[in-house]
């Protein structure tokens, strides 16, 4: 079955600086690559995602790239801010059944 | 528009006895998803509905664990016995489609002593 790695598991940048969370996923039937954002006590919230014919995607500041070749995919913060400052899981799907990743806990120092 | 609500938001019990926990979808939207969250990990799928239908409870252990969607709307998982393991966060989640966006409610954290 499909199995997705996700790093770093920690992230600390400086407000302003970029932020990239880097995921691999196994199966290459996978079609579908969402980002969810998880705050403390919320559950995760859908931030961004690409499908597979599709190589990058933009949306303000953040911005998700895909390399169906080497099966990564990848969530670029630009700017960031302490709003930011969250859980981040990657997901990789060919159907309606999600594989998370482990997780990004991203800290954006003021 | 009202997102996906879960009852109750916390819920502590002792090993050996039964829980049950609620969810109420988004207006519209058909399919229903479980997920168990564990400290430190992502989601994962215990159980899909198509309206009233179970279509994917593969991940589900059934000695313990059963749902119910009646009426295709609010839907209930339950665990009796519970054990210490499942200690979690039980995520529900909707979606207008299948595939589609998948919209989570806040969870339920169970705490199992």
């Amino acid at each position: 079955g499909e199995n997705v790695e996700q790093h770093p598991s920690t992230l600390s940048v400086q407000e302003g600086d970029s932020a990239v969370i880097k995921c691999t996923y196994s199966d290459s039937a996978s079609n579908y690559f969402p980002w969810y954002k998880q705050e403390l006590g919320k559950g995760p919230q859908l931030i961004i995602d690409i499908r597979s014919n599709v190589g990058e995607k933009k949306d303000q500041r953040i911005a998700v790239t895909l390399n169906k070749t080497a099966k990564h995919f990848s969530l670029h913060i630009t700017e960031t801010q302490p709003e930011d400052s969250a859980v981040y899981f990657c997901a990789a799907s060919k159907s309606y059944k999600l594989i998370f990743g482990s997780g990004t806990r991203l800290l954006v120092r003021p | 528009e009202a997102g996906v609500v879960q009852s109750p938001r916390y819920k502590i019990i002792e090993k050996k006895q039964p829980v049950a926990f609620w969810c109420n979808p988004i207006s519209g939207h058909n399919t229903l998803y479980w997920y168990l969250q564990n400290l430190g990990q992502g989601p994962e799928l215990l159980i899909r509905y198509e309206n009233e239908e179970a279509v994917d409870d593969s991940q589900l252990p059934k000695d313990r664990f059963s749902a119910e969607r009646l009426k295709g709307v609010d839907s209930t998982l339950k665990i009796q016995p519970a054990e210490l393991g499942d200690s979690a966060v039980y995520l529900c989640a909707s979606s207008y489609r299948d595939p589609g966006e998948q919209f989570f409610g806040p969870g339920t954290r169970l705490t199992v002593l």
